[in-house]
């Protein structure tokens, strides 16, 4: 099956500061998606992106899908950043993948 | 926020027990999703519905059974609880299944003891 790998594992900010969280996948994809999973463990859709760039608020997202990989662009953190970010990919088989996360704590 | 609730929230039972879990959604969505989130596994899927009646299995299938009798409600039953489906446990849907936005439900932690 497809391969699902997001970086940096964890990432530690100051509040205020910019982040690019990165996921690569193995093969060409269908559907990509970007999740936030926050510290109650609610897990919140940020972006449907299978190809170009979204944006909405401080958060930007960006996928080159010939190239196998996607962009997760935070900038001017806050505190309410922090959490789980998942990318999630589909394939062919109509069932979401995913990686298995980055996670971010932003400190004041 | 998507329409969906999940019950119970939280459980605990004992190994060999059967157990079910419950989704409900308000969106009349088709396709509904049953994952487990475990520490260093991400998210992964159990089982997943594309209609009343219309099953499928995902990754991580043995062990879980699934039934949709009506869109609204899709449950997921445990036959003989085992510690290793010690989990969070999310129920998603979709409007057209992997191919759009997947929303999910507030989880469920089931503590097999």
């Amino acid at each position: 099956g497809i391969q699902v790998e997001q970086s940096p594992p964890d990432l530690i900010l100051q509040e205020g500061a910019n982040s690019t969280l990165r996921c690569n996948f193995s093969d060409s994809v269908n559907n990509l998606q970007w999740f936030h999973q926050n510290p109650w463990g609610q897990l919140i859709n940020l972006f449907y992106i299978p190809s170009g760039t979204k944006q909405n608020g401080r958060l930007s997202a960006t996928t080159v899908a010939t190239e196998r990989y996607s962009l997760l662009y935070i900038s001017s953190s806050q505190t309410t950043d922090s959490g789980v970010y998942f990318c999630a990919v589909e394939a062919g088989s109509y069932q979401l993948t995913f990686g298995k996360g980055t996670k971010l704590s932003v400190i004041p | 926020d998507a329409g969906i609730t999940q019950s119970p929230r939280h459980k605990v039972t004992e190994t060999g027990t059967p157990v079910t879990l419950r989704c409900h959604q308000t969106e009349n969505h088709r396709y509904m999703y049953w994952y487990r989130q475990d520490p260093g596994h991400g998210l992964r899927l159990i089982h997943y519905s594309y209609g009343v009646k219309d099953t499928d299995k995902g990754e991580v299938s043995d062990g879980y059974s699934v039934s949709r009798s009506k869109t609204e409600d899709f449950l997921l039953t445990l036959e003989s609880a085992t510690s290793s489906q010690t989990s969070v446990y999310f129920c998603a849907i979709s409007g057209e299944g992997g191919r759009a936005e997947q929303y999910f439900g507030p989880g469920t932690r089931l503590t097999v003891t």
